[in-house]
């Protein structure tokens, strides 16, 4: 089953709006990573986050890892059209497993 | 530096039929991985290798069986392909440590089996 559950599916955001996606998990996460995927692409890797309650930042995106280190987020500020694609999550359970997240979707209407 | 390749990008398979899907990476990467990519299910893992010689099962393993050639190869193959298996496939390379380090995904393989 799916171990690390991923919200919204889809984002249709104007450009300028901030948009945010969640993770969450029913087990304690050793680490989660985000990746960003463009339509017909392959996943890129943005950023990992391994401590408890680790906050990072690139440019106009935040990730968090929660304190239970169960749940992250991706937060960008002010969208952009080339922040156009699909979010995903991906979080490591145990020593050899990694579990991506189904996605977010992101739509910026210009 | 190409990265990770794969080939072929596409593949048309009639059910029953073997093929084996190729992954090459050129940045002296330990661990490699194969998944796969359905709508609406995000990535799963298929079958990872941690090292040159080793292999070891993911989430969705049924099916498929996998070569670590060497340390540059990792190859996927479906011996008796099944509908069920039409999907995007990806594979990755990432540094020591297994999970631990960002994974370079390949463009894809985009299998249909009829």
């Amino acid at each position: 089953g799916q171990q690390v559950m991923q919200i919204p599916q889809y984002q249709h955001v104007q450009e300028g709006e901030d948009f945010t996606t969640y993770c969450n998990s029913s087990t304690t996460l050793s680490n989660i990573q985000w990746y960003k995927q463009r339509p017909g692409g392959h996943p890129v890797f943005l950023i990992q986050l391994v401590k408890s309650g680790e906050v990072k930042k690139q440019k106009r995106l935040t990730f968090q890892f929660g304190e239970a280190k169960k749940n992250s987020s991706l937060h960008i500020t002010a969208t952009q059209t080339t922040d156009v694609g699909t979010y995903f999550c991906a979080g490591k359970v145990g020593a050899n497993n990694l579990f991506f997240g189904t996605g977010t979707r992101l739509t910026v209407i210009p | 530096n190409a990265g990770v390749t794969q080939t072929p990008k596409f593949q048309v398979l009639k059910t029953g039929q073997s093929m084996t899907l190729q992954c090459a990476q050129d940045m002296n990467h330990n661990s490699m991985y194969w998944y796969r990519q359905d709508p609406g299910m995000g990535l799963r893992l298929i079958y990872y290798s941690a090292s040159e010689g080793t292999t070891d099962k993911g989430e969705v393993p049924n099916g498929y069986n996998v070569s670590r050639l060497n340390k540059r190869e990792f190859s996927l193959r479906l011996e008796s392909a099944a509908p069920s298996q039409t999907s995007v496939y990806f594979c990755a390379s990432s540094g020591q440590g297994v999970l631990n380090q960002p994974q370079h995904f390949g463009d894809g393989t985009r299998l249909s089996i009829l």
